[in-house]
């Protein structure tokens, strides 16, 4: 079962513009990465945000983490049109020390020129 | 730095048969996970490897196999294939497992059952 629900499912922008994606989760974890997917491509690993940071950035990237409302955040500032692609996020709660990642069902973002 | 190296890219097979699919981890990499992507039920996690040993199962049923090799190199097989198992199949590999760490994804291969 899903761990994680990325809201929106669907996000059309123009060129230059900010995009926030949102995740909810449902357990206690240890830690949540934003992924993001190409087309018919493999994930790249965007942000990894530790249970008990509440902030993060990577060059445009945002990632903000709300462990009592069991939520995160990813803001991509200034998107451009190579942004264009599908995020997860990932949680993980490292059950006796092996990785399992456990992924939402993605947002869909398309930047238009 | 080589990535994550999956092959084949893409196969297809038919009802039945079985398949083997193959990843090999960037190099000094000794966790091996792999992953099921599918539109319905999206990225679902199959199994993690270490050291040879299998550390962590997802939900899969007995059709779902795999194995790690002494360099790190992992296989995964699917017998009497379903059309429920056409997906793209996904490695990532990990320096280790048990730490905080990002997963570094290969390109993965589309499996197509006909």
């Amino acid at each position: 079962s899903q761990q994680g629900e990325e809201d929106p499912q669907a996000l059309s922008i123009q060129e230059g513009e900010n995009a926030t994606m949102n995740c909810s989760y449902k357990t206690s974890i240890n830690n949540l990465q934003w992924y993001r997917q190409n087309s018919g491509r493999g994930l790249v690993h965007l942000i990894l945000i530790r249970s008990n940071e509440r902030e993060k950035h990577s060059g445009r990237l945002r990632v903000t983490l709300d462990t009592s409302k069991k939520s995160s955040s990813l803001l991509i500032t200034a998107s451009r049109a190579a942004d264009t692609a599908s995020y997860f996020c990932a949680t993980d709660r490292g059950w006796g020390g092996a990785q399992k990642l456990v992924f939402g069902q993605g947002t869909r973002l398309t930047i238009n020129p | 730095k080589a990535g994550v190296t999956q092959t084949p890219r893409y196969l297809i097979k038919t009802r039945g048969q079985q398949v083997t699919l193959s990843c090999s981890p960037i190099s000094g990499h000794r966790s091996v996970s792999w992953y099921q992507q599918t539109p319905g039920q999206g990225l679902q996690f199959l199994f993690e490897y270490f050291s040879e040993t299998q550390r962590n199962k997802g939900n899969f049923p007995g059709r779902f196999s795999g194995r790690q090799f002494s360099n790190s190199r992992s296989e995964m097989n699917v017998s009497t294939l379903e059309l429920g198992d056409s997906a793209l199949y996904l490695c990532a590999s990990s320096l280790s497992p048990g730490t905080v760490q990002p997963q570094h994804f290969g390109d993965g291969t589309r499996l197509s059952i006909l």
